[in-house]
């Protein structure tokens, strides 16, 4: 059974920092792209960014870019977003998610953890 | 970055009628889409991808059409647990994805 299960959100204040990880199980973690999605309370889906399998290469939405960082450990079945610079925009569930062999669509998600910038 | 705009913003309808969903791209995506389902308090699933693929396991009566600009994802006869939002994501031009505003489908 595929499981991707989302840790280390919380509350934070304006300007703090915050480290998500994602531990997965139950297919072939290191043959897939991996993605960070996030969802404000009461709004839409954000894709925030992706990883290739190899890590080579990672997207960012552009409201994140240069604040925010995804990396991944195969060794560990690993997915992690680091933020920094937190702002109160940046408050939503974060959803961990498999992004497929091409990382374009989204197949399998996670349940989310709560991210709340506030002072 | 592709504007992907999908309507009504709530759909009134009652169990076993059709519910109709639209989306469209701000330029074409080809058939480079999909559509997800999230019910409340759950994460998003998928359900349909290249515009009219269903995933496994989904329904037969999830219908997705369309191509270019205009999308169109069909609820045959909705069940109870079909009621739900729905998202229209776009994966032709990217980063970023980009995900439509969402469709909440409501009972009538």
């Amino acid at each position: 059974e595929v499981q991707l299960v989302e840790s280390g959100g919380g509350l934070v204040q304006p300007g703090g920092s915050l480290r998500l990880s994602c531990a997965a199980s139950g297919f072939t973690f290191s043959t897939y792209w991996m993605s960070w999605v996030r969802q404000a309370p009461g709004k839409g889906l954000e894709w925030v960014a992706n990883i290739k399998q190899d890590g080579s290469v990672r997207y960012y939405v552009d409201s994140v870019r240069g604040r925010v960082t995804i990396s991944r450990d195969d060794a560990k079945n690993s997915l992690y977003l680091q933020m920094n610079s937190l702002r109160g925009d940046d408050t939503a569930v974060y959803f961990c998610a498999r992004g497929g062999k091409y990382g374009r669509v989204i197949d399998f998600w996670g349940q989310g953890t709560l991210v709340t910038v506030s002072s | 970055e592709i504007v992907m705009t999908q309507s009504p913003a709530t759909l009134s309808v009652s169990p076993g009628e059709r519910a109709t969903l639209s989306c469209r791209a701000s330029q074409s995506v080809g058939d480079n889409l999909a559509w997800y389902q999230q019910r409340p308090g759950q994460a998003p699933r998928l359900l349909i991808y290249g515009a009219s693929t269903r995933v496994t396991d989904v329904p037969a009566r999830f219908i997705g059409s369309g191509s270019g600009t205009e999308f169109t994802l069909t609820i045959s006869s909705l069940q109870s647990e079909d009621f739900a939002l729905y998202y229209c994501q776009q994966y032709n031009n990217w980063p970023p994805l980009t995900f439509g505003g969402g469709t909440k489908v409501e009972i009538k």
